[in-house]
């Protein structure tokens, strides 16, 4: 069973503060993809890393693939209130279309 | 761009009857879709594949008699919960890939309630 942690769990920073949630597993995944989520919607795509060691900018957003893509980061300069959610990485397997999603990260910002 | 619906998006039923939750990609047509389930304040843990014309693909641990899934059609999906329990009260969110765009899209998801 491929497991993937996040860390934090919870988080609450003021408005303005920088943060990085982080991704984690021991099992390799084709791509890792990035969602966030509002209570009582559906999870929303924000971004894709394919390649070990790819970086990609979505605005104040910052997405990284280990590696060894096992592992992924998520780091937001600047957070602002807008930013709450529930942030959840979710893996790839390798050969299939099947997504294992990690364990969140609730986040808040406070005002 | 493309989209995924579920209805109802809220159900409140009561223990011992069946609830039937419907998925559709309204722009492109899913061979596949996959059913989740969230409890509150949990993640997404992936319950089956649903697969066009042949039977679906069940998790470890859920109950593929209790959880029947349908894909009639390339556009359609149903998840019925028979029997619903109060432990079965969560929150049912269905994806599907479009193999055109490399990426997956996530209904809105459905609020069931068993009393």
């Amino acid at each position: 069973t491929q497991l993937l942690e996040q860390s934090p769990q919870f988080l609450s920073i003021q408005e303005g503060e920088n943060l990085t949630v982080y991704c984690n597993s021991s099992s390799v995944f084709s791509s890792l993809q990035w969602y966030r989520q509002e209570p009582g919607e559906g999870p929303v795509l924000l971004v894709t890393v394919v390649t070990g060691g790819e970086v990609k900018k979505l605005k104040r957003l910052t997405f990284q693939f280990g590696d060894a893509r096992k592992d992924s980061s998520l780091h937001i300069t600047a957070a602002q209130p807008g930013d709450t959610g529930l942030y959840l990485c979710a893996g790839v397997g390798v050969g299939n279309e099947k997504l294992t999603f990690g364990t969140g990260t609730r986040l808040t910002i406070i005002p | 761009g493309a989209v995924v619906s579920q209805h109802p998006s809220r159900v409140i039923c009561k223990s011992g009857t069946s609830v039937k939750i419907e998925c559709r990609s309204l722009d492109f047509q899913a061979t596949t879709m996959f059913w989740y389930r969230q409890f509150p304040k949990q993640s997404l843990m992936l319950m089956a594949t649903s697969n066009e014309g042949s039977k679906a693909t069940y998790e470890q641990g859920v109950e593929k008699d209790k959880f029947l899934i349908n894909h009639a059609s390339l556009t359609l999906s149903t998840l019925t919960v028979t029997s619903a329990h109060p432990e079965d009260s969560s929150f049912y969110i269905c994806s599907a890939p479009d193999p055109g765009l490399d990426t997956q899209y996530f209904g809105p998801g459905t609020r069931l309630t068993v009393l």
